[in-house]
């Protein structure tokens, strides 16, 4: 089975700009969860969806928004991008919702805003 | 809201050794899941191991076991035999568990390098 992919692996932006990330799950898997990882911060919980819903969500501004398709693609989107933002965002995948299910992550999307 | 803590930013081991990585964390939840992650230098997080908070028996994965001690709030990993693959960044990470969405919490995480 193939892993969970990630498009595209480096992206540089200038501030201002904006940016679409694209996550592929394992196939069947229906929750995809995105994170954010800096040295600064550490790794921080972004969203989780499910079945094209937003379940939950974590402490970042409205500038980062995501969505899940029909088949279970998910897309993570930052507006105005600012130099803070400059980080590995990585999507993970798994069977459910919740804990009871393993998460598989992909390699990441390192992103530079200048 | 949940914390995870990771006192030992950086570690080494020797290679066939035993090491142990320490981890507390900070909950008012009385289920949850703990995991261990591995992230390499290539960079690809691999989960370690998973301990379910419900179950008292710690989880062991090969050469990978977890020390879950619940009234401290402390679950440490212990790596026997140690590789030199295992050189990587470990994170300890605390997830609700709730079918209302998981809300993942990491620790900032151990760099461990096994030395030839």
């Amino acid at each position: 089975k193939a892993g969970v992919t990630q498009t595209p692996r480096y992206l540089i932006k200038t501030r201002g700009q904006q940016v679409t990330l694209s996550c592929s799950p394992i196939s069947g898997h229906r929750s995809v969860s995105w994170y954010q990882q800096t040295p600064g911060q550490g790794l921080q919980f972004l969203f989780e969806y499910f079945s094209e819903t937003q379940r939950n969500k974590g402490n970042f501004p409205g500038r980062f928004s995501g969505r899940q398709f029909s088949n279970s693609r998910s897309e993570m989107n930052v507006s105005t991008l600012e130099l803070g933002d400059s980080a590995l965002y990585l999507c993970a995948s798994s069977l459910g919702v919740g804990g009871t299910d393993t998460q598989y992550f992909g390699p990441g999307t390192r992103l530079t805003v200048l | 809201a949940q914390t995870v803590t990771q006192s030992q930013p950086e570690m080494s081991v020797q290679e066939a050794e035993t090491v142990t990585l320490s981890c507390t964390y900070d909950t008012s939840e009385s289920n949850y899941y703990l995991f261990w992650y591995k992230q390499p230098p290539s960079r690809q997080m691999i989960l370690v191991i998973r301990q379910e908070a419900y179950k008292q028996q710690n989880a062991t994965e090969n050469r990978f076991s977890v020390n879950f001690q619940k009234a401290a709030k402390s679950f440490s990993l212990k790596i026997s035999d140690s590789q030199l693959g295992d050189t990587a960044m470990y994170f300890c990470a605390f997830m609700k568990a709730d079918n209302y969405g998981q809300n993942f919490v990491f620790g900032p995480g151990t760099r461990l390098s096994v030395l030839p």
